[in-house]
């Protein structure tokens, strides 16, 4: 089926590990995204690529880092996980349209302890 | 501070009635607005979007209206299935910011059969 594959689905990690979350769209979108979840805060925006060699802070992106690697994918990097970024991430694609609703994978549930 | 606010962390509703549910907003930059609904484990999916030229757009059993001189704006679902029962997220998005959106915090709708 077409759409977002975001991997793994769940992760469990100790403070001062690293890891990468891997993001991949079959859509042929230009844009992708990376949010977080947490309760109450709905989602806010980590890092975004408008378009394939582009990268761009969001609101939240300390402790991050993103790489648009093709069209197709966008990996987002713990380098020193804390517990602070214990969420859920949900990668996302879309047209660079103004309107055009986002496409997002089902998420990755990371806990930090 | 969230420029994007859904006040109502929950809502309940019986089957069959009318479900609204309300999102305000505070930046005057922001010019077109969406609703995205999540299941549980999963992640959202886009629901229905207006334009600020618009006041009201309808698709369904689904309603958004728009009131820019209150920076308000509501989701109607008329009749409400227990289907619907999901977390509703209020986005927006800023004028020549592409298609970057800003989410609200989210409020959960139960409809009880």
């Amino acid at each position: 089926n077409a759409g977002v594959t975001q991997t793994p689905k769940f992760q469990v990690l100790k403070t001062g590990q690293s890891m990468t979350l891997q993001c991949a769209q079959d859509m042929n979108h230009n844009s992708m995204y990376w949010y977080r979840q947490d309760p109450g805060m709905g989602l806010r925006l980590i890092y975004y690529s408008a378009s394939e060699g582009t990268t761009d802070k969001g609101e939240v992106p300390n402790g991050y880092n993103v790489s648009r690697l093709n069209k197709r994918e966008f990996s987002l990097r713990l380098e020193s996980a804390a517990p602070s970024q214990t969420s859920v991430y949900f990668c996302a694609s879309s047209e660079n349209r103004v309107g055009y609703g986002y496409t997002f994978g089902s998420g990755t549930r990371l806990t930090v302890v | 501070d969230q420029q994007v606010k859904q006040n109502s962390p929950s809502l309940s509703v019986q089957e069959g009635r009318i479900s609204i549910l309300n999102c305000d907003y505070t930046n005057s930059m922001f010019d077109y607005f969406l609703w995205y609904k999540k299941y549980p484990a999963e992640g959202p999916t886009f629901l229905i979007s207006i334009s600020s030229i618009k006041d009201k757009n309808e698709d369904g059993r689904f309603t958004v209206f728009l009131n820019k001189s209150a920076k308000h704006l509501s989701l109607h679902i008329v009749p409400s299935q227990p289907g619907d029962s999901a977390v509703y997220f209020c986005a927006a998005n800023k004028r020549h910011a592409g298609n970057m959106l800003t989410f609200g915090g989210g409020t959960r709708l139960m409809v009880k059969p």
